[in-house]
């Protein structure tokens, strides 16, 4: 079965930083793009960043661009979020999601993990 | 403000038929393939409607998905109470070295 399970969101103050991880099963992960994409409370969905099956190409929305990095482990099977200069406007759900093919332009979102909260107060 | 405009509710009685509008622009809906997901109270957001009006293993045929120009829709037909639920359509947007754009969600009521 095909599982993304996130990890590591919690509470952190205004300015800390916070690293969410994507443990992935069920598929061969090398080969497939994966992204970020963020719910703000009782708001829709939010893309946030995209990363390349080989992780040679990245993208980020204007809103993260500077404060997040996404990367990946393929020998973890493992996807990452690292996020500095937290404020209150990134309290979300962050749910990281697989890509049918690559590159996303031409495919979609075909599974999705359960999320991870992160809060940070205003 | 969203780039892809989505009505935020719509509302139907079971075995009614529903329309969910998407409406976008040509540097996504116009010139890329639209998506459609199902978000659940409580829970993460699944595929619905993939490549404009391809449905994935498992999803009723109740379900059906349709692009014209810039603008793509969502129609639920025979309604049941557990389509109760938001919907979210989404594309690629060629702006900007590119990126993914969605609509900000329509709450379906089963009334």
């Amino acid at each position: 079965e095909v599982q993304l399970v996130e990890s590591g969101g919690g509470f952190v103050q205004p300015g800390g930083s916070l690293r969410l991880s994507c443990a992935a099963s069920g598929f061969t992960f090398s080969s497939y793009g994966l992204s970020w994409v963020r719910q703000a409370p009782g708001k829709g969905l939010e893309w946030v960043s995209t990363i390349s099956p080989s992780s040679v190409s990245t993208s980020y929305a204007d809103s993260v661009r500077g404060r997040f990095t996404i990367s990946r482990d393929n020998s973890k099977n493992t996807l990452y979020l690292q996020m500095n200069s937290l404020s209150a406007e990134d309290t979300a759900v962050y749910y990281c999601a697989k890509g049918e093919r690559w590159p996303l332009k031409y495919s979609y979102m075909d599974v999705w993990g359960k999320g991870t909260t992160v809060t940070v107060p205003s | 403000q969203s780039v892809l405009t989505q009505p935020p509710s719509a509302s139907g009685t079971p075995g009614q038929r529903v329309i969910i509008s998407c409406s976008g622009s040509s540097s996504n809906i116009g010139s890329n393939i639209v998506n459609w997901y199902q978000q659940l109270p409580g829970t993460a957001p699944k595929l619905l409607i993939y490549r404009n009006n391809q449905r994935p293993s498992g999803v009723p045929d109740r379900f059906s998905g349709s692009k014209s120009g810039t603008s793509a829709s969502l129609a639920i037909s025979g309604l049941q109470s557990e389509d109760e639920a938001d919907y979210y359509c989404a594309a690629w947007d060629d702006s900007l070295n590119g990126h993914v754009v969605f609509g900000g969600g329509t709450k379906l009521t089963v009334l």
